[in-house]
C-alpha cells in the first residue's frame, strides 16, 4: 500500500497570503494524484486531479504541481472560504490511499 | 447535476452487519467510465477508502484491511449501489460517504483508463453509523 504523508499538519495563514501544502508518496504515483477540500460538516470536494488539473468550477487561485513522489497544492491568495482541511489521494495503485490532511487555519 | 444520497441504519450493534445504500440521481451508474465507491471518516479523523464497485461488470475493489468483511453490489435497475460490512466493532463508527469514482479520463480526442483506480468527483453528504450496544 502506498502511504501518503502531508505536511504541515496545520498551516496558519493570514487572509490574502499564499498557502503551500505538501504531499509525499512512499513510492512513485506518477501524476495520479488528487487534492480535496473539506469544510466542517461537509463532504470533501474535488479540487485537483492529475496532480495539476483543476476540477470544474475550482477558482484559479488553487494550483497543483509535482509528479512522482512530491506534490504541492498552492493557494495563491487565501480567501475566508478557503480555511478548511485539505487531503491528497493517490490513484496510481490499488488500494486508493489518502494523506492524513492539512488544516489551513486563520493566523 | 449528479447527486448521491446514502441511506441506512445509524446505529448497529457490535458483531452485527452494517448496511448502507447509495442512491444516484442525475446520471446512470451503468457507465463504463466510473466505479462507485465508499469512503469513511471516523469522528475527527481522516479519510479511508473502503471499496468500489464497477457496475459495468459487477466487479469490486476493496481495501485489503477490510476485504474479508465487505460485500458490495450494484443495482442498475434502481440506480443504486450498496455496502455491507459484517462483524462490526466500535472502530467502525464513522461517517460513511458514497462517491463517484472516476476511472476513465477523456481529453481532446482520446480517452484512457486509470489502471490504479481513480479520483472521486461527486460525493454524498455522508451517513453517520455508530456501532454500539
Amino acid at each position: 500500500e502506498i502511504v501518503m504523508t502531508q505536511s504541515p499538519a496545520t498551516l496558519s495563514v493570514s487572509p490574502g497570503e499564499r498557502g503551500t501544502l505538501s504531499c509525499r508518496a512512499s513510492q512513485s504515483v506518477s501524476n495520479n494524484l488528487a487534492w480535496y477540500q473539506q469544510k466542517p460538516g461537509q463532504a470533501p470536494r474535488l479540487l485537483i486531479y492529475g496532480a495539476s488539473t483543476r476540477a470544474t468550477g475550482i477558482p484559479a487561485r488553487f494550483s497543483g504541481s509535482g509528479s512522482g513522489t512530491e506534490f504541492t497544492l498552492t493557494i495563491s491568495s487565501l480567501q475566508s472560504e478557503d480555511f478548511a482541511v485539505y487531503y491528497c489521494q493517490q490513484y496510481n495503485n490499488w488500494p486508493q490511499t489518502f494523506g492524513q490532511g492539512t488544516k489551513v487555519e486563520i493566523k | 447535476q449528479l447527486q448521491l444520497q446514502e441511506s441506512g441504519p445509524g446505529l448497529v450493534k457490535p458483531s452485527e452487519t452494517l448496511s448502507l445504500t447509495c442512491t444516484v440521481s442525475g446520471g446512470s451508474i451503468s457507465s463504463n467510465s466510473y466505479y462507485w465507491g465508499w469512503i469513511r471518516q471516523p469522528p475527527g479523523k481522516g479519510l479511508e477508502w473502503i471499496g468500489s464497485v464497477y457496475s459495468y461488470t459487477g466487479g469490486t475493489y476493496s481495501n485489503p484491511s477490510l476485504k474479508s468483511r465487505l460485500t458490495m453490489t450494484a443495482d442498475t435497475a434502481k440506480n443504486q449501489f450498496s455496502l455491507k460490512m459484517n462483524s462490526v466493532t466500535a472502530a467502525d463508527t464513522a461517517l460513511y460517504y458514497c462517491a463517484r469514482h472516476v476511472r476513465r479520463y477523456c481529453g481532446g480526442t482520446s480517452c484512457f483508463n486509470f489502471h490504479g483506480g481513480g479520483f472521486f468527483d461527486y460525493w454524498g453528504q455522508g451517513a453517520l453509523v455508530i456501532v454500539s450496544s
